[in-house]
């Protein structure tokens, strides 16, 4: 089974920063990983997948990069509606799994 | 597309555990996509449990396997899972999840199902 690291589990920032986010996984999974956003009580929402290709809809400031086993979610500039929880999913194979999550405060 | 969970909120110790996710809207993309079960247990991470396609052709995450079904009925629109043998740690919010290629891109609001006596 492929081993999935995100880091870090929780991250403190501020409106403006720009944040961060490291997802590696333990087999390469070419570009075959996807992040998603959860926010307290709502269901997670498609950001990112293919590594780098924006979901419908997700602003320009959230964008993925990397490929292989080492990913990486950035957000140039956090706005408050982007405290939320982050998840890595990459995809090897018949068993999709998902990064323990980045909870991302003030 | 409107994904509905439905099912009871709490679950006896030992008993199966029967959820069903109705589907509507979009209906040209029913065949083209999977349609799958993730599970978030309370203020933890997110697990894929197994998921199916229109024609029925089911895949199960292994450590589930033996005690989980996933079922479609194209003449509804729905599909179910049946996990039986349930325990605490099957307590969780229960996703329904549109699967298209390698992405879960399209997610119900969910359902919270409580094991307890």
């Amino acid at each position: 089974d492929i081993l999935v690291t995100q880091s870090p589990s929780t991250l403190s920032a501020s409106v403006g920063d720009r944040v961060t986010i490291t997802c590696r996984t333990s087999q390469s999974v070419r570009s075959w990983l996807a992040w998603y956003q959860q926010k307290p009580g709502q269901a997670p929402k498609l950001l990112i997948y293919r590594a780098s290709d924006l979901a419908t809809g997700v602003p320009s400031r959230f964008s993925g990069r990397g490929s292989g086993t080492e990913f990486t979610l950035i957000i140039s500039s956090l706005q408050p509606d982007d405290f939320a929880t982050y998840y890595c999913q990459p995809f090897h194979g018949d068993s999709p799994t998902f990064g323990q999550g980045t909870r991302v405060e003030l | 597309l409107q994904l509905q969970e439905s099912g009871p909120g709490l679950v006896k110790p030992s008993e199966t555990l029967s959820l069903t996710c109705a589907v509507s809207g979009d209906s040209a993309s029913r065949n083209t996509y999977r349609w799958a079960w993730i599970r978030q247990p309370p203020g933890k991470g997110l697990e894929w449990i197994g998921d199916i396609s229109y024609s029925g052709s089911a895949s199960y995450t292994p450590s589930l396997k033996s005690r989980l079904t996933i079922s479609v009925d194209t003449s509804t629109d729905q599909f179910s899972l049946r996990l039986s043998s349930v325990t605490a740690a099957d307590t969780a919010i229960y996703y329904c999840v549109r699967f298209y290629g390698s992405v879960f891109d399209f997610w119900g609001q969910g359902t919270m199902v409580t094991i307890s006596s």
